[in-house]
């Protein structure tokens, strides 16, 4: 049972340079989300979907783009990478309703530095 | 909107119980969390507390729950080294499915 599971571990990218970050379960979960990690700020919400075909913004959704064509897979677009984009991205996801105890699972997150 | 905050750091010696806090400012959260996040790895969910407890205790892991003040506490007792990472507060309010996390606490255990 593999989980959620984040590809590339690192990314180097220069500004303006466009890449996706993959990110997959197996565990049939409806919620999945990005975060955002940087020194000092804790995690921050940047997209999340209750669901295939569902997708909102989260607290700092700017630069990113999201898809969930399936219940397994959301990917996180950056379309014109900037050095503030710099940072180490977690993909989570969890099952159940609003209002349950279902935790968040997370990957081992993407090492993204931008140039 | 939801604010969590903790303490950036906690130093304790080996054998010594470690409490990391953690207060919110959202009444209507239903669920709180702690997760545990070691170096170059993803976060694990470490136990968590529905908003109608006081407490909750699992092997050396005590959550404190004061709903009036909206705090939160974790004591870790009998400390190890092996207990050295970021410890995050996380709140799910009401009815949401997102979590807001604090910013981390960095427990480092001194032999």
């Amino acid at each position: 049972n593999a989980g959620v599971t984040q590809t590339p571990k690192f990314q180097v990218l220069k500004t303006g340079q466009s890449m996706t970050l993959q990110c997959a379960q197996d565990m049939n979960h409806e919620y999945m989300s990005w975060y955002r990690q940087d020194p000092g700020m804790g995690l921050r919400l940047i997209h999340y979907s209750v669901g295939a075909g569902i997708t909102d913004q989260g607290e700092v959704p700017n630069g990113y783009n999201v898809s969930r064509s399936t219940t397994e897979d959301f990917p996180l677009r950056l379309l014109s990478a900037a050095p503030s984009q710099t940072s180490v991205y977690f993909c989570a996801s969890s099952r159940g309703g609003a209002g349950s105890s279902s935790p968040l699972h997370f990957g081992n997150g993407t090492r993204l530095t931008v140039t | 909107g939801e604010d969590v905050e903790q303490s950036l750091f906690l130093s304790v010696r080996e054998g010594d119980s470690s409490v990391i806090n953690c207060t919110y400012t959202d009444s209507s959260s239903t669920y709180l969390y702690w997760y545990k996040q070691e170096p170059g790895a993803g976060l694990q969910l470490l136990t968590y507390i529905f908003s109608n407890m006081d407490m909750k205790q699992d092997q050396r892991l005590t959550v404190l729950l004061n709903k009036k003040d909206k705090h939160l506490s974790l004591r870790i007792a009998d400390t190890q080294t092996g207990d050295s990472a970021i410890y995050f507060c996380a709140e799910r309010a009401g009815s949401a499915r997102q979590l807001t996390f604090g910013s981390g606490t960095q427990l480092t255990v001194l032999p």
